[in-house]
């Protein structure tokens, strides 16, 4: 069965400070690939998304994901964080044709102003 | 446009207790799916559908039950309560046949006593 790991459990960063968060997945395949981020009393929105083609994707608010899949892994960055980037980002995995998406345990990340 | 629509946003139940989480989407996405959301854990899967007259389990369906009768609804219930089912619930959709990008509901904040 799929399982996704992420690695940073909790983060803390200044404010402009770069972000790097991991994620890696255990099965591969076809798979299509999310980050979500919770800010804190919220749902869960989208940040961002991997379908095919181009292996890095931009999403909303700055951030990119870089999918390789040899390593099968797809880290979330951000060049210069904001204090409003205080939130719980997961990654999750859609193997398709298995009709599941597998979410990792998320990242807090906490940005001091 | 409401999207995703969980009703109610908190309960408390006292062990052995009935009830059922309500979950509405007015997009008109086939895919829908329960999660439940505890620390450290991150979202674990409990049943989903993929339209009207069709569910399946996820990864820890047991003590719950779903039922799709319509493409807009999708209620959980839980049988008999348990301190166990203490976490937030998290309902989401999609327009995908699959989980693909999902919207997720605000959640409901359920403590069992």
């Amino acid at each position: 069965a799929q399982s996704v790991s992420q690695h940073n459990h909790h983060v803390i960063l200044s404010e402009a400070a770069s972000l790097e968060l991991g994620c890696n997945y255990s099965y591969g395949g076809t798979v299509n690939l999310f980050w979500y981020v919770q800010y804190p009393g919220q749902h869960l929105q989208l940040l961002l998304k991997y379908f095919s083609g181009d292996p890095l994707v931009k999403g909303i608010k700055g951030f990119e994901a870089e999918f390789i899949k040899s390593k099968f892994s797809f880290n979330l960055r951000k060049p210069s964080v904001q204090w409003s980037d205080t939130a719980e980002y997961f990654c999750a995995v859609e193997n398709t044709g298995f009709q599941k998406l597998v979410f990792g345990t998320g990242t807090r990340l906490l940005v001091s102003p | 446009n409401a999207g995703v629509t969980q009703t109610p946003k908190f309960q408390v139940l006292k062990t052995g207790q009935s009830m059922t989480l309500q979950c509405a989407q007015d997009m008109n996405h086939e895919y829908m799916s329960w999660y439940r959301q505890d620390p450290g854990m991150g979202l674990r899967l409990i049943h989903y559908s993929v339209g009207a007259g069709i569910t399946d389990q996820g990864e820890v369906p047991n003590g719950y039950n779903v039922s799709r009768s319509t493409t807009e609804d999708f209620p959980l219930r839980l049988l008999s309560a348990a301190p166990s089912q203490t976490s937030v619930y998290f309902c989401a959709s999609s327009y995908t046949q699959g989980p693909g990008e999902a919207f997720f509901g605000q959640g409901t904040r359920l403590t069992v006593v």
